[in-house]
C-alpha cells in the first residue's frame, strides 16, 4: 500500500525565513494531495488541496509544488511568523473525483518559527 | 457553517472497559472516516463508512467496530479497552477536508 515520508520531523526557523517541508509516497496512480495544519491542542486544518494535474499551487503565506515524477510533494512556507508555529502533516490520497479515497498521512512535521 | 462534532472531548477509562465515541456531522456526507493519532505517526486510519450500515475497515481496525446507524452519526467502539489504545481519535467526513476533521477525542486507558 501507499507508503507516505515526511521530512524533517522537527524544524526551526526563524522569523521571516522560509520553512521548507517534503514529503515522499510511493503509490504513482495517487491523485489527491493534501497539507493540513494542526495547532497543539486543536484539531486538523486544511490548508491545501491539490489536484495531480497541478504543479505548483500558491497559497496564502505559502506555496505547494507537486513533483508526479519524482513523487514529491512539498510545502514551503515563505517569510514564516510565529503563528505559523504548529504541526503540518501531508496526506496523499488515491481516488480519483471521489470523497470515498483513503488519506495516507505522513508522520509530521513540528515548526517552531523563533520571534 | 460546515461541521463535525466529536463527543466526549476527553476521557479516562480503566483497561478491560468498553469505550463509545461519537461523531456528528450536518453535512448529509454519505462517507466517514475514524482516525487515531499518535506522536510520530501522523494519523492512522481506523475505519471508513460509506454510508449506514457499510463500513470498511482502514488500516488498523484491530480492537475496534464501528457503528453507521444514521447518516449523521458515526461511532466507535472499542470493547475491552487497552492501555495502548491511549491516543486522540478524530473523526472526519470526506478525506478531502471539506467535511473536516471533528476537534478530537483524547482518550487514556489506564
Amino acid at each position: 500500500g501507499e507508503q507516505v515520508e515526511q521530512r524533517p520531523p522537527h524544524l526551526s526557523v526563524r522569523e521571516g525565513d522560509s520553512a521548507f517541508i517534503t514529503c515522499t509516497y510511493t503509490d504513482p496512480n495517487s491523485y489527491y494531495f493534501f497539507w493540513y495544519k494542526q495547532e497543539p491542542g486543536a484539531s486538523l486544518q486544511l490548508l491545501m488541496k491539490v489536484f495531480s494535474s497541478t504543479e505548483i499551487n500558491e497559497g496564502q503565506g505559502f506555496t505547494v509544488l507537486l513533483n508526479k515524477k519524482d513523487k514529491r510533494l512539498s510545502l514551503n512556507l515563505t517569510a514564516a511568523h510565529p503563528g505559523d508555529s504548529a504541526a503540518y502533516f501531508c496526506a496523499v490520497s488515491d481516488d480519483r473525483g471521489s470523497a470515498l479515497g483513503r488519506l495516507h498521512f505522513g508522520a509530521g512535521t513540528q515548526l517552531i518559527v523563533i520571534p | 457553517d460546515m461541521k463535525v462534532t466529536q463527543m466526549p472531548r476527553y476521557l479516562i477509562k480503566r483497561m478491560g472497559e468498553n469505550v463509545l465515541l461519537e461523531c456528528g456531522q450536518d453535512m448529509s456526507h454519505e462517507t466517514m472516516y475514524w482516525y487515531r493519532q499518535d506522536p510520530g505517526l501522523g494519523l492512522q486510519l481506523i475505519y471508513i463508512s460509506y454510508d449506514v450500515d457499510s463500513n470498511s475497515e482502514g488500516d488498523i481496525p484491530k480492537g475496534y467496530r464501528v457503528s453507521r446507524k444514521k447518516r449523521e452519526h458515526f461511532s466507535l467502539i472499542l470493547d475491552s479497552a487497552k492501555t495502548n489504545q491511549t491516543s486522540v481519535y478524530f473523526c472526519a467526513s470526506t478525506p478531502t477536508g471539506t467535511g473536516g476533521f471533528g476537534p478530537g477525542t483524547r482518550l487514556t486507558v489506564l
